[in-house]
């Protein structure tokens, strides 16, 4: 099955920088990757995604890149604000399946002022 | 619009009892799925169902089971708890296999 891994597992960055997570998925044939935002004790949030047949996408201060020959996808985000502080999931699906998930284990992104 | 709601929002239970969680999707959607999301750890994949269909299941065992249905709310059960069972029930719907979005979910503390 499908195995995403997800680093770093912390990540603590100044406001107004930039931060990046990465994640790797092993099973070539996954083509949809969301990311989401999970403030503590509430529901993940769709941020961003991407399917298989785009290398980029951005949203205002949000982008995910993606390279599928390596099988990397990275979730980019500027000018962090203290908001940003949340724990952050890449995931993976299948076409035809994409309601099957497989996460990667985290970011916890802590914006300091 | 009302989002994803589930129920109960916390429950409280003892090993080898049975509990029952809801879930009532996005009106208009029509796949609901089920994930475990231990303390530290991302959202695994449980249950998927369309159509009143189960379509996915994940690496659990026997002892979970779910339902969908005709109004496309669901209920995934979990017989004979144990310790390890504790943990955060989200319930996410979409439409068919698009976006999915996840209710607050369910908080299920087993002693």
């Amino acid at each position: 099955g499908e195995n995403v891994e997800q680093h770093p597992s912390t990540l603590s960055v100044q406001e107004g920088d930039s931060a990046v997570i990465k994640c790797t998925y092993s099973d070539s044939a996954s083509n949809y990757f969301p990311w989401y935002k999970q403030e503590l004790g509430k529901r993940p949030q769709l941020i961003i995604d991407i399917r298989s047949n785009v290398g980029e996408k951005k949203d205002q201060r949000i982008a995910v890149t993606l390279n599928k020959t390596a099988k990397h996808f990275s979730l980019h985000i500027t000018e962090t604000q203290p908001e940003d502080s949340a724990v952050y999931f890449c995931a993976a699906s299948m076409s035809g399946t994409a309601s099957k998930l497989t996460f990667g284990t985290g970011t916890r992104l802590q914006v300091t002022l | 619009d009302a989002g994803v709601t589930q129920s109960p929002t916390h429950l409280i239970k003892t090993r080898g009892q049975h509990v029952t969680l809801r879930c009532s999707p996005i009106s208009g959607h029509k796949s609901v799925s089920w994930y475990q999301q231990v303390l530290g750890q991302g959202p695994q994949f449980i249950f998927q169902y369309y159509e009143k269909e189960e379509r996915g299941r994940g690496n659990f065992p026997d002892r979970f089971s779910a339902r969908q249905f005709p109004n496309y709310s669901s209920e995934l059960n979990v017989n004979a708890l144990l310790l390890g069972d504790s943990a955060l029930y989200l319930c996410a719907s979409s439409v068919r296999a698009g976006i999915q979005y996840f209710g607050a979910g369910t908080r299920l503390s087993v002693l």
